[in-house]
């Protein structure tokens, strides 16, 4: 049973640059959240996609953008980095009937300089 | 929204000693889940526990325990006969029920076990 995976692990970009992550959730998941976790700091909530939709939103700009797949997959896309962005991107994938139980894939390393 | 507080950056413990990390958290709903996540250094938070806030008994999983104090919203974490394993940073996290999506996470505490 594949659990969550993401992609690339590391990823180096220049300030002004777009990137995308990648997130494939938990075999039989169909709920993604993404959040940012910023270095000695807890993980903060970006977004969630269910149904290839945004269902909830965090405090974060609107350079911040996702999608979510038919095969529940989903991509976090981020424009115009800034040096703040350096951060662990987080994926986490649940069922939407058990939002409780939510596991979270190994991150992206996002390194603007 | 909700705030999650861990006030231990930092701690240690021998190995094979009891260690207990602290959390409290702020929320007005009555309905929602506390969890406790272990992140160690290859990244990938696990979870360790979870409690819901209606039942009354804390929740245990093997040699890791809660103290669910509802009225003083506090949610600490007690880990026993403590193994090399389990160094990593811990986050406390909340959820709402019925209305949140959304994780609330505190900002960890890093812990060591020292052999």
């Amino acid at each position: 049973d594949a659990g969550v995976t993401q992609s690339p692990t590391h990823l180096i970009k220049t300030r002004g640059q777009q990137v995308t992550l990648r997130c494939s959730p938990k075999s039989g998941h169909d709920t993604v959240s993404w959040y940012q976790q910023a270095l000695g700091q807890g993980p903060q909530f970006i977004f969630q996609y269910y149904e290839e939709e945004e269902r909830q939103r965090g405090n974060f700009p609107d350079r911040f953008s996702g999608h979510q797949f038919p095969n529940y997959s989903s991509e976090l896309n981020v424009n115009a980095l800034l040096l703040g962005d350096s951060a662990l991107y987080l994926c986490a994938s649940s069922l939407v009937n058990r939002m409780y139980e939510q596991y979270f894939g190994p991150g992206t390393r996002l390194t603007v300089t | 929204a909700q705030t999650v507080t861990q006030s231990q950056p930092e701690m240690s413990v021998q190995e094979a000693e009891t260690v207990t990390l602290s959390c409290t958290y702020d929320t007005s709903e009555n309905n929602y889940y506390l969890f406790w996540y272990k992140q160690p250094p290859s990244r990938q938070m696990i979870l360790v526990i979870r409690q819901e806030a209606y039942k009354q008994q804390n929740a245990t999983e093997n040699r890791f325990s809660v103290n669910f104090q509802k009225a003083a919203k506090s949610f600490s974490l007690k880990i026993s006969d403590s193994q090399l394993g389990d160094t990593a940073m811990y986050f406390c996290a909340s959820r709402i029920s019925n209305t949140g999506n959304q994780f609330y996470f505190g900002t960890g505490t890093s812990l060591t076990v020292i052999p």
